[in-house]
């Protein structure tokens, strides 16, 4: 089946540092990429998304690229700060029966940013 | 706007119970999703529902139930409860159901099956 591989699933960075987190998906159907961060105990929030028609988006720290010929999309965060520390989810739209809105999601990055 | 709601927060059942977890959301969205996250997994699509009266089944649909009879409710029901569906669930939702749009996550329930 249809999968989305992310790595690494653990990332140590100092602060200040950038972190790079990395995922590659199956399915060529696939149109969205959300990037999700979940912190202990809470939901996954949205952090950032991009479109197939948009090679990269920036939101401040925070950057993804995505190549759909190799089929990778990547997070960037730059001057990294403790309260990055969190796991972070990349996704892929995917359909399933009549649907192209569902999601398959990466195993997730556990990211960590030392004082 | 209340966003997404789950009850209840925190389950514990016995195998072979049955029970219903519980998710509304206020922001007339047509799309609602039920996700699994266990760990080192990642989250996994269980049901999912393009509209009232419309569900379909995603990537880990065994062993649960859904209905769609309003536009705010997706209950997820587990009919006979076993330890392998000891998890936390998310329910999540977005305004369509076209592949860009944001989906939005409820606070999750915490269920242990013994």
């Amino acid at each position: 089946g249809e999968n989305v591989e992310q790595h690494p699933s653990t990332l140590s960075v100092q602060e200040g540092d950038s972190a790079v987190i990395k995922c590659t998906y199956s399915d060529s159907a696939s149109n969205y990429f959300p990037w999700y961060k979940q912190e202990l105990g809470k939901r996954p929030q949205l952090i950032i998304d991009i479109r197939s028609n948009v090679g990269e988006k920036k939101d401040q720290r925070i950057a993804v690229t995505l190549n759909k010929t190799a089929k990778h999309f990547s997070l960037h965060i730059t001057e990294t700060q403790p309260e990055d520390s969190a796991v972070y989810f990349c996704a892929a739209s995917i359909g399933y029966g009549g649907s192209q809105g569902n999601l398959i999601f990466g195993k997730g990055t556990k990211l960590s940013v030392k004082p | 706007n209340a966003g997404v709601t789950q009850t209840p927060k925190f389950q514990v059942l016995k195998t072979g119970q049955s029970m219903t977890l519980q998710c509304a959301q206020d922001m007339n969205h047509e799309y609602m999703s039920w996700y699994r996250q266990d760990p080192g997994m990642g989250l996994r699509l269980i049901h999912y529902s393009v509209g009232a009266g419309i569900t379909d089944q995603g990537e880990v649909p065994n062993g649960y139930n859904v209905s769609r009879s309003t536009t705010e409710d997706f209950p997820l029901r587990l009919l006979s409860a076993a330890p392998s569906q000891t998890s936390v669930y998310f329910c999540a939702s977005s305004p369509t159901a076209a592949s860009t749009d944001t989906q939005y996550f409820g606070p999750g329930t915490r269920l242990t099956v013994l």
